[in-house]
């Protein structure tokens, strides 16, 4: 069964760092892309980015360029999301999904993970 | 960058009744648009991909139409369960979008 399993959730203050992850279990972790997407609170769905595993290839939402790192350990079959500085505005729920090709759809999501920046 | 327009944004309906969704993009994206859908408190779930495959174990009533700017999900005979917020999604250019989703009260 393919499972995409989500940090818990975290309370952060303002210029913190923070790194989420997205771990992967019943397929080939390597050879699927992973996605990251944004959800603010009571909002639609933001593409941040992808990454490819297996290489390491990452593009970027120009939108969320610098402003985040998407990073992946294929040894341990686990994708990151990272902040430097955390601002209120990166408030909001952010789930990971798997892409079987770069131009496909994102057949399965994790849970979420909610992330609440407050000073 | 690609823009998603669904429509309608909001939607009341019946059980048994027929709901249509629409999204149109603002270039032409071929067949790379999927369907999700997304109940309260929950990630989001594939429906359709590439604009007409349905996605394994997704209910039959479930199905998707249309390529280049403009398409379609369809949501034959309507049950309970269907209240949810669907969203169309663009992978023919990066970055993908989404649509702005399309919330469905049920009465």
């Amino acid at each position: 069964e393919v499972q995409l399993v989500q940090s818990g959730a975290e309370v952060k203050k303002p210029g913190e760092s923070l790194k989420i992850s997205c771990k992967g279990s019943g397929y080939s972790f390597a050879n699927y892309w992973i996605a990251w997407v944004r959800q603010m609170p009571g909002k639609g769905l933001e593409w941040m980015g992808i990454i490819y595993p297996g290489d390491s290839d990452t593009r970027y939402n120009p939108s969320f360029q610098g402003q985040v790192t998407i990073s992946a350990d294929k040894s341990i079959s686990t994708a990151y999301l990272q902040w430097s500085s955390l601002k209120a505005s990166d408030t909001a729920m952010y789930y990971c999904a798997r892409h079987p090709y770069i131009t496909g759809g994102s057949d399965y999501w994790g849970q979420g993970t909610l992330v609440t920046v407050s000073s | 960058e690609i823009v998603l327009t669904q429509s309608p944004d909001f939607q009341s309906v019946t059980p048994k009744e027929k709901v249509t969704i629409t999204c149109r993009a603002s270039q032409s994206i071929g067949s790379s648009l999927h369907w999700y859908q997304q109940k309260p408190d929950q990630s989001p779930k594939l429906l359709i991909k590439y604009a007409s495959q349905s996605f394994s174990g997704v209910p039959s009533r479930f199905s998707g139409s249309g390529s280049g700017t403009d398409f379609t999900l369809t949501i034959n005979s309507l049950e309970a369960e269907d209240a949810a917020t669907y969203y169309c999604h663009q992978s023919s250019s990066l970055p993908d979008t989404f649509g702005q989703g399309t919330k469905l009260e049920i009465k």
